[in-house]
Formats: C-alpha cells, sequence, structure tokens
C-alpha cells in the first residue's frame, strides 16, 4: 500500500524560479492537503481540496497555486519562488476523520 | 482562532522514566483532537483521536487523555525508539474544510539509554 507519494523529496532553486511539488495518493481519498513546517511556527496549512476541481485557500495560501484534475493528484506550484518559502512541505489526505501525511518535499531557495 | 500550546518545549527522559507531555487548547468547537509522532526527515504519523473531554486511548506505552481545556500524553517505562517530536493538533467544527486541523509546535522527546 503506497499511500501518498511525493515528489521530488529535495529541491534547490532559484529565487523568481517556478517550482512544482507533486503528490500522488493511491486511495482515492476525497479530501487532501498542503502543509508546509517551519522551526518556530509548526505546521501550518497551505491549501486544501474537498474534492476534484475543488480548492480552497488555507491559512498561508500566498504565493502557491493548487490544482486538483485528478483525485489522486493534487500539485502545489510556487509560481515564483522565494527565499522565504524555503521549507519541508507535506501533503496530506483523509481517510475517516484521520489525515495522514507523505513523507515530505524539502525545498531551498537560493 | 483556534489555538495549540504544547510544552515542554523538550524533554529529556532516561530509559525508564515516565513522563507526561501537555497540549493545551482554545477551539470555537472540538471536533477532535489528535496526537502524531514525528521521527525526523519523515511525516507526521498517527497516533491517537479524542473526541470528548474523559475519553483516553493506549497504544503501547503511550496513553493519550482529553479534558475540556487539555490533552496529555502520557509515557510509561520509556525507551530510546520513543524519541521523536510529539504533535498535538485540533480540528474544529467549521463547515467546509472542517477536517483541517490547527498544529501546536511540538515537544521533542529525548530518551537516554
Amino acid at each position: 500500500d503506497a499511500g501518498i507519494t511525493q515528489s521530488p523529496r529535495y529541491k534547490i532553486t532559484e529565487t523568481g524560479r517556478q517550482v512544482t511539488l507533486m503528490c500522488h495518493q493511491t486511495w482515492s481519498h476525497s479530501y487532501m492537503f498542503w502543509y508546509r513546517q517551519d522551526l518556530g511556527h509548526g505546521l501550518r496549512l497551505i491549501y486544501y481540496s474537498a474534492a476534484a476541481d475543488i480548492t480552497d485557500k488555507g491559512e498561508v495560501p500566498d504565493g502557491y497555486v493548487v490544482s486538483r484534475s485528478k483525485t489522486e493528484n493534487f500539485p502545489l506550484t510556487l509560481e515564483s519562488a522565494t527565499r522565504s518559502q524555503t521549507s519541508v512541505y507535506f501533503c496530506a489526505s483523509v481517510s475517516g476523520n484521520t489525515i495522514y501525511f507523505g513523507e515530505g518535499s524539502w525545498l531551498t531557495v537560493v | 482562532e483556534d489555538q495549540v500550546t504544547q510544552s515542554p518545549e523538550a524533554l529529556r527522559l532516561q530509559e525508564g522514566e515516565s513522563s507526561s507531555l501537555n497540549c493545551s487548547y482554545t477551539v470555537s468547537g472540538l471536533r477532535g483532537l489528535f496526537w502524531y509522532r514525528q521521527d525526523p526527515g519523515k511525516g507526521p504519523e498517527f497516533l491517537f483521536t479524542l473526541y470528548s473531554a474523559g475519553e483516553e486511548k493506549e497504544k503501547e506505552r503511550l496513553k493519550a487523555t482529553l479534558t475540556k481545556k487539555e490533552s496529555f500524553l502520557h509515557i510509561t517505562a520509556p525507551k530510546p525508539e520513543d524519541s521523536a517530536t510529539y504533535l498535538c493538533a485540533v480540528q474544529a467544527y467549521s463547515g467546509a474544510g472542517s477536517y483541517q486541523l490547527t498544529f501546536g509546535k511540538g515537544t521533542k522527546l529525548s530518551v537516554i539509554p
């Protein structure tokens, strides 16, 4: 059971470049989320999706774009990366009332 | 605004030395309180969900309890493999997107052999 797969796991990019983090789930869960985790802030919600073609903003959405054309995929795009977006990004999905997380994508913006 | 505060930020225990981690919260209407374990370089791993005051859940050396204002994660006779960061999160009744969680900053537990 693969669960949630995130790619790339590690990425270094330059300021101003566009970056897309991919998230794929094998369970066909309806709800999916993107969180970022930073020292001193904990996990913060960026965007979530209730189903294909339905997305909404979380706590820290500025600078990010999401799409969800298929239930199993929920990519997160940084349109023009900034150093403040250096972080660990976690994709997650809901089964029952429990949120399950992927292994994370480490992004460094230089 | 939902808020979650975990204490202490870090805790060092000798193997076998029992202790508790605290999670205090304010939420408009609690749908559930969640505990996760996170190992370095990994995503959070689900441990427990508690739904109402007085509820308790156990898993191996861990027991989670819930009151109307806080939750405790009790660790009995910990082993070095229990070393991790423990995250607490609340889920509120808020209509659309109500599955989303608000997290605390975590407690980093180190168990010394």
